[in-house]
């Protein structure tokens, strides 16, 4: 089955613990993308990556790292949380341009 | 900055009623999105618009992306519970980052 897998789904931690959401795609797509979704802002755009070793900042990258070295895989990495960070993140892919397809989610939140 | 409106924020209706939402910009964009969301989910495509003046049908959701490219309609007939859940716009302004621009979406309940 076609699919974007964000793990964890659930995380709680505290501030200025480093953590990592792992991002994975099966569908062979080049462009892959991270998301914030936060009440009253939408969906905000964290980071994107154009293909493999390619990333560029997105609206919203601060406080955020991520790295692409191979296809399938895009990790965000914060390395020193802080609650402002609390959000529900998506990552997302694509073949085409938009036509996103996107992973189920993983709430976050820094206390 | 482009920026996408749409309207309403929340609409609240009962199952078999009609509605309309929608999503408007200053801006032209190449093609326009339109996604649903559903609690605890990831956004999921329904459709794609690309031509101005473009009527896509899927059951009984209507797209209708405007002639000039800046604005577009969803129309739901009949509404069915089953089609509770945030409704998303997002056009793509045709760069070479594949940006979407992305509305604030508009939050339905159906209620039996």
């Amino acid at each position: 089955e076609a699919q974007v897998t964000q793990n964890p789904r659930y995380l709680i931690t505290v501030t200025g613990k480093k953590l990592t959401v792992t991002c994975s795609q099966n569908m062979n797509h080049e462009y892959m993308s991270w998301y914030r979704q936060d009440p009253g802002l939408g969906l905000r755009q964290i980071y994107y990556s154009m293909n493999v070793e390619v990333t560029d900042k997105g609206d919203v990258p601060e406080g955020y790292k991520v790295s692409r070295k191979e296809k399938r895989n895009f990790p965000l990495i914060l390395e020193s949380p802080s609650p402002n960070q609390t959000s529900l993140y998506f990552c997302a892919s694509s073949l085409s341009p938009g036509r996103l397809h996107f992973g189920n989610g993983t709430r976050l939140t820094v206390t | 900055t482009q920026l996408l409106e749409q309207s309403p924020q929340f609409l609240s209706i009962q199952e078999g009623e009609n509605l309309t939402v929608y999503c408007n910009s200053s801006s032209v964009f190449s093609s326009l999105q339109w996604y649903r969301q559903e609690p605890g989910e990831g956004p999921v495509l329904l459709v794609t618009v690309v031509t101005g003046g473009e009527v896509k049908k899927l059951k009984r959701l209507t797209f209708q992306f405007g002639d000039a490219r800046k604005d577009s309609s969803l129309h739901i007939t009949a509404a069915q519970t089953g089609d509770t859940g945030l409704y998303l716009c997002a056009g793509d302004n045709a760069g070479n980052n594949r940006k979407l621009i992305w509305g604030l979406g508009t939050s339905l309940a159906v209620n039996p």
